[in-house]
């Protein structure tokens, strides 16, 4: 099985960083995912890492670290828009399977 | 382009009514997913087809049927749900290349919102 832990919540203000953890336990691994989701909206795709070390994509970064089943994305210079819930995402060995954390609401503040 | 679409956008049905879920991709990919997100929680995997067969079940309910008519279409027939089936229902889809990798990204549809009364 698959145990994956994120904050329920983060508050930040407009133009800081907000580091979001997310560590996970799985019986097998084939990557990590990153989305975004708005209220009421679907999932969009953030970012992706598999191996070890700092993907960085305009104001957002992923890092993973396998042998310590830990991975964060950095949200920097926030804006109002950035507030949504990020969902880290694990893909199991199964091809297919994507297990999901329960989500980290950040809200930006003015 | 990385558009799922999926109608309707909401739907309010009874527990004795039959009722479908459509989702559509035009990107070739080769993988579709259903997924059910609850409020406030995250999404949970219903149903993977890869290459229009129905690869993973995870012990859904006989209520929900899904059907896959070709590779840019997938559906879901809902028959006698519950009121705890409410929920928002998510397609997405991949490009189905077994060795995963970013390709492998799973791009999601705006979702149905189901109401069983």
């Amino acid at each position: 099985g698959q145990n994956i832990d994120q904050p329920t919540e983060m508050t930040a203000t407009e133009g800081a960083i907000v580091q979001i953890n997310c560590t996970y336990q799985t019986s097998g691994f084939n990557g990590l995912f990153w989305y975004q989701q708005h209220a009421g909206e679907a999932p969009t795709f953030l970012s992706y890492n598999v191996l070890d070390g700092l993907e960085e994509k305009g104001r957002f970064s992923s890092f993973l670290s396998r042998s310590k089943g830990y991975s964060y994305l950095l949200l920097k210079e926030l804006q109002m828009k950035d507030s949504a819930s990020y969902l880290c995402a694990v893909r199991a060995l199964t091809w297919g399977k994507l297990q999901f954390g329960a989500g980290t609401q950040v809200v930006v503040t003015p | 382009d990385t558009e799922v679409t999926q109608t309707p956008k909401h739907l309010v049905m009874g527990m004795t009514n039959k009722k479908s879920l459509k989702c559509e991709q035009h990107m070739g990919h080769r993988a579709m997913y259903w997924y059910k997100q609850k409020a406030k929680k995250p999404p949970e995997l219903m149903f993977v087809y890869s290459y229009e067969k129905l690869s993973i079940n995870e012990s859904v309910p006989s209520r929900f049927s899904p059907e896959c008519p070709n590779s840019s279409l997938l559906n879901l027939h809902l028959h006698a749900l519950q009121p705890e089936d409410s929920a928002l229902y998510l397609c997405a889809s991949s490009q189905g290349r077994l060795l995963a990798g970013i390709h492998e990204t799973q791009y999601f549809g705006p979702g149905t919102r189901l109401l069983v009364l």
